[in-house]
């Protein structure tokens, strides 16, 4: 399967610690992407690291990619209430292949 | 705004019936796409377009069939409509190539009753 699984399904933590969520994958990649999904709303592009990459920051999300593992993770530092969303991985595979394939999401709840 | 702006946001209907969602994008994007995500948040593709050229068709039932009129359009049309095809339907679009994000709508939910 090309997409992503998450870890954990569900995260629950106090404002102010840090979220990590994990994301596998089984095939080559030419990218991995994180988005955000607060309830009921679209997804929201949150970061994108390319396979040749080991870490990208963007504010407070820290992605890491370990491509020998086939794994990445999202780290959130500081949480904030309004972090709580569903967050998903997103597998662009190699070639031309147009298609993002998504995982089944980490829903991330932070309590004020 | 620049947006991906897809209609309706909410569809009630009958088993049976034949309903369309629209969607647009002002971004100038090149690559158009539908996702379908169940109860269970999972996300699977179903179409995607590059400029007006459909290049992505997941298995999806013939009952469902995109329209792309030009490339700042994308619009999704469903014939006789069944249960299981209730879910929230979302429209998204990216520039064409493999270093870019998606930009997302907010999302048509369709119950069919």
């Amino acid at each position: 399967s090309q997409q992503g699984e998450e870890d954990p399904q569900a995260l629950s933590i106090q404002e102010g610690e840090n979220a990590t969520m994990n994301c596998s994958y089984k095939t080559s990649i030419n990218n991995l992407q994180w988005y955000r999904q607060n309830s009921g709303r679209g997804l929201v592009h949150l970061i994108l690291i390319r396979s040749n990459e080991r870490e990208k920051h963007s504010g407070r999300l820290r992605v890491t990619l370990d491509t020998s593992k086939k794994s990445s993770s999202l780290l959130i530092t500081a949480s904030r209430a309004a972090d709580t969303a569903s967050y998903f991985c997103a597998i662009r595979s190699g070639g031309s292949n147009y298609k993002l394939t998504f995982g089944k999401g980490t829903l991330l709840t932070v309590n004020p | 705004d620049t947006a991906v702006s897809q209609t309706p946001k909410y569809l009630v209907t009958q088993m049976g019936n034949d309903k369309s969602i629209k969607c647009e994008q002002n971004l100038g994007h090149d690559t158009m796409y539908w996702y379908k995500q169940d109860s269970k948040k999972f996300l699977k593709i179903m179409f995607s377009y590059n400029n007006k050229e459909l290049i992505i068709n997941e298995t999806v039932p013939n009952r469902f069939s995109p329209k792309s009129p030009d490339k700042a359009h994308l619009n999704l049309h469903i014939n006789s409509l069944e249960l299981g095809d209730s879910a929230v339907y979302f429209c998204a679009s990216s520039a064409t190539g493999n270093s870019y994000g998606y930009t997302f709508g907010s999302g048509t939910r369709l119950t069919v009753v």
